[in-house]
């Protein structure tokens, strides 16, 4: 079974621009969180999606949304990009019956100039 | 918001030592989960608990969680230069919030020179 693939892998923008980055879960998986990662702040939650809807949110600004289709991809957009927003993007995901069991992308590692 | 303690932070290994590195909460966490994650790369699922007290198993890697439910430990026995990397523990929001892991600060593994 592959595993959850995200794309692009590294991408490289400039303060004010936005960007949207892709998800595929693993078959069969309907569950599909995001989560940014730094040095500082370490892994921190964005959102979680299941069947198209948005379940939960984390504590990030507006700037930062997402969406889920119906074959379970997903995609999150970064508007109005900052420094602060230079991060590697993960994201997960999980099936209905070993929910808490998440598996997650390589990333996309963004870098804003 | 919610925090796990990850300990050590750091920690060097020599080839053949036993490792031990913990996780507290100040909350109660109903499922436990340890991620090894590599350079470039998104965590991998190492190890999942989910009742207190249980003991779990993955070839030289043993966790287990706590009896309050507030604890973790992950052990790996014999170490190899292949464990070399950030090991995190994380549990799913005791609030209930779904899909939202979080995650300790990580405690990162290294070679002794």
């Amino acid at each position: 079974k592959a595993g959850v693939t995200q794309t692009p892998r590294y991408l490289i923008k400039t303060r004010g621009q936005q960007v949207t980055l892709s998800c595929s879960p693993i078959s069969g998986h309907r569950s599909v969180s995001w989560y940014q990662q730094t040095p500082g702040q370490g892994l921190q939650f964005l959102f979680e999606y299941f069947s198209e809807t948005q379940r939960n949110k984390g504590n990030f600004p507006g700037r930062f949304s997402g969406r889920q289709f119906s074959n379970s991809r997903s995609e999150m957009n970064v508007s109005t990009l900052e420094l602060g927003d230079s991060a590697l993007y993960l994201c997960a995901s999980s099936s209905q019956t070993t929910y808490n069991e998440q598996f997650f992308g390589p990333g996309t590692r963004l870098t804003v100039l | 918001g919610q925090q796990l303690n990850q300990s050590p932070q750091s920690m060097f290994i020599q080839e053949g030592e036993d490792v031990s590195m913990n996780c507290t909460s100040s909350s109660i966490f109903n499922t436990w989960l340890w991620y090894k994650q590599d350079p470039g790369e998104g965590p991998v699922l190492l190890i999942a608990l989910y009742k207190a007290g249980e003991l779990t198993s993955n070839g030289r890697l043993t966790a287990q969680f706590g009896i309050t439910r507030k604890d973790s430990f992950l052990n790996i026995s014999a170490s190899i230069p292949s464990d070399v990397g950030i090991y995190f523990c994380a549990g799913l929001d005791p609030g209930g919030s779904q899909g939202n892991l979080i995650f300790g600060k990580g405690t990162k593994l290294s070679v002794k020179p």
